[in-house]
């Protein structure tokens, strides 16, 4: 099955630098892409996501790029914000199988810290 | 702010008790998914509901259960608690075809 793999595990950067987060994905037919932002002891916010017929998606500070033939995709913060500071998790969708339809393979998260 | 919610959001529960947690999707929603999170670690993909019916299931023992009703509200069951069952449970609504989905705020298990 889908496996995912999120790198760095940890990853702290001054106010206004940018981060980027990567992860790679083991099924070539994955097929989609979010992106979830988890502050402490609140739910996963979707803050971006990717099909995979585009190669880059743009949304303010965020952006997500996908190469499909190495199978991995970033995440790029701009100008980081000390309310940027939470864990984020990359997931990917394995295609349509026998009806079920794909549940999200989550990596094991960043945890993003911004000084200010 | 999602239209999804949970309840209850704490619990806490003794070993080899049952437990059952309920999710309400977002408004338009007719699939509902339930994760488990360990803490420090990614949801884990428990099973999926669409149309009342179990429609896909990740690597948990037959002892985590579930339903959905005809309002697409939904629920998980756990019998026989077992220590490491302690983890933050998500639900995550969305439209079945859909990919994008939506989490409600957790319910907090605690096995003691």
């Amino acid at each position: 099955g889908e496996n995912v793999e999120q790198h760095p595990s940890t990853l702290s950067v001054q106010e206004g630098d940018s981060a980027v987060i990567k992860c790679t994905y083991s099924d070539s037919a994955s097929n989609y892409f979010p992106w979830y932002k988890q502050e402490l002891g609140k739910r996963p916010q979707l803050i971006i996501d990717i099909r995979s017929n585009v190669g880059e998606k743009k949304d303010q500070r965020i952006a997500v790029t996908l190469n499909k033939t190495a199978k991995h995709f970033s995440l790029h913060i701009t100008e980081t914000q000390p309310e940027d500071s939470a864990v984020y998790f990359c997931a990917a969708i394995p295609p349509f199988y026998g009806g079920s339809q794909g549940n999200l393979i989550f990596g094991k998260g960043t945890k993003l810290s911004v000084k200010p | 702010e999602t239209g999804v919610t949970q309840s209850p959001t704490h619990l806490i529960k003794t070993r080899g008790q049952q437990v059952t947690l309920r999710c309400s999707s977002q408004s338009g929603h007719n699939t509902v998914s339930w994760y488990q999170q360990a803490l420090g670690q990614g949801p884990q993909f428990i099973f999926q509901y669409y149309r009342e019916e179990e429609n896909g299931r990740g690597n948990f023992p037959p002892r985590f259960s579930g339903l959905q009703f005809p309002n697409y509200s939904s629920e998980l069951n756990v019998n026989a608690l077992e220590l490491d069952d302690s983890a933050l449970y998500l639900c995550a609504s969305s439209l079945f075809g859909n990919t994008e989905a939506f989490f409600g705020q957790g319910t907090r298990l605690t096995v003691v």
